[in-house]
Parts: C-alpha cells; sequence; structure tokens
C-alpha cells in the first residue's frame, strides 16, 4: 500500500519569508515517482515537478527548491522569498511501480502567504 | 505542452438528473485516464482508471453503475454521474498519461458539480 503524508494542514506565512512544506511517503516499491502540485483557488492542479526514487538531486527552479531524502522518506518543498500569488493548496503525490500512473496524493497543505 | 480540456467547468443539476464530464486530451494520445474526486478542503481520490477500448477499472466504494466511465478513443473520456443526489456534489478532475508508464500525468482543469 502506498501513503503520503502531508502533517501540514495549514501554514500562514508573511511575504518574502521562506516556507518549507514537509512530505513523507510510505511505498514498497523500489522505483516510484514523487510529485508536488499547486491547486489556487480556482481549482486546477498545476504541475511543479516529479522525481523518479533514483534520483535524489535535489532541485531548484526560481524560487522553489524540493529536497528528496530516500533515508527519511521525505520530499519537502520549499519556497524562498514567499509572494501573496504562492497562496494556494499543495499536494504531494506518489505513484509507485506497481500503481502505473495511478496517484496517492497526500491531504494537502494550504499555505497562505500575507502581505 | 500537452493540455488536458475538461468540460465543463462548472454544472449545477437537479437530484435524479445525469450529467456527462468530457476529458479530452488535445495534443496527445492518452492511452490511460484516471479520474479523481475531490470534496472540499480535502485531497483527490482516485475514482476510476480508465484504458481506451476496455472497461474501466473501480477503487473500492466506487459505484460502477453510478459513475459510467466511457474511453471510447485515444482523445476522450467521459464521466457520467447517474442519478445524481446532493452527496455527489463535489470537484472532479481527469487526468490523462501518454503511451508509456513513464509518460508525465496531466490534469484537467476539473468539474464542479452541484446536485440540487
Amino acid at each position: 500500500a502506498q501513503k503520503v503524508t502531508q502533517a501540514q494542514t495549514e501554514i500562514s506565512v508573511v511575504e518574502k519569508e521562506d516556507v518549507t512544506l514537509d512530505c513523507v511517503y510510505e511505498t514498497r516499491d523500489t522505483t516510484y515517482y514523487l510529485f508536488w502540485y499547486k491547486q489556487p483557488p480556482s481549482g486546477e492542479l498545476v504541475f511543479l515537478i516529479r522525481r523518479n526514487s533514483f534520483d535524489e538531486q535535489n532541485e531548484i527552479s526560481g524560487r522553489y527548491s524540493w529536497n528528496f531524502q530516500k533515508s527519511t522518506s521525505s520530499f519537502n518543498f520549499t519556497i524562498t522569498a514567499s509572494q501573496v500569488v504562492d497562496s494556494a493548496v499543495y499536494f504531494c503525490a506518489l505513484s509507485g511501480q506497481t500503481s502505473g500512473s495511478r496517484l496517492t496524493f497526500g491531504e494537502g497543505t494550504q499555505l497562505t502567504v500575507n502581505p | 505542452g500537452a493540455v488536458v480540456s475538461q468540460h465543463p467547468s462548472r454544472v449545477i443539476c437537479k437530484s435524479g438528473t445525469s450529467v456527462k464530464i468530457e476529458c479530452r486530451s488535445l495534443d496527445f494520445q492518452a492511452t490511460t485516464m484516471f479520474w479523481y474526486r475531490q470534496f472540499p478542503k480535502q485531497s483527490l481520490m482516485l475514482m476510476a482508471t480508465s484504458n481506451e477500448g476496455s472497461k474501466a477499472t473501480y477503487e473500492q466504494g466506487v459505484e460502477k453503475d453510478k459513475f459510467l466511465i466511457n474511453h471510447a478513443s485515444l482523445t476522450l473520456s467521459t464521466l457520467t454521474v447517474t442519478s445524481a443526489h446532493p452527496e455527489d456534489s463535489s470537484f472532479y478532475i481527469c487526468s490523462a498519461r501518454g503511451g508509456t508508464a513513464n509518460s508525465p500525468l496531466h490534469f484537467g482543469n476539473g468539474t464542479r458539480l452541484t446536485v440540487t
């Protein structure tokens, strides 16, 4: 069985602060993919990143960075210098080799960035 | 980039009626499509997986006779909510994948269904 845990239900920060969203996963698959999606109030899912289980390199994309640590089964997401437009629900998700492309989503973290 | 179009974006219907939601892959052939449901302030739950030309595979607890899924072509899957009830009110979102298991997933913009 697969499981994704996002322990932070809601986070509130002030603009320009850095914020880290935690994600811990469980899977028995040796090959799997991890994802982060952003869901703004309008509802659509915006793809942010996909990382496969063999690639533990951290990634940076502009103000976004991701820290993948297999040893702790974590795939944390950091937003640097947060902006009001970053306010959204962020989902971490997992798909394992035995589940095809069926994603298991975490419960989501509501991020509110205040001006 | 690849685009998945979902229509309608918003629908209000009366109890007892049926509603059809379309999910189209616009610039790629989607061999597999997934339908998710999201209640307010909750996560996305997979309802079913549909493969082109075959019957959909439903997740445990999802009524296949209530949520009819058709994936008749490589670019279109439809979800029909039959005999809708107010408790079916939810956000339904589809995703589509290309030819291989490693192909990335693309999500539609979702359909907000309200049953009155």
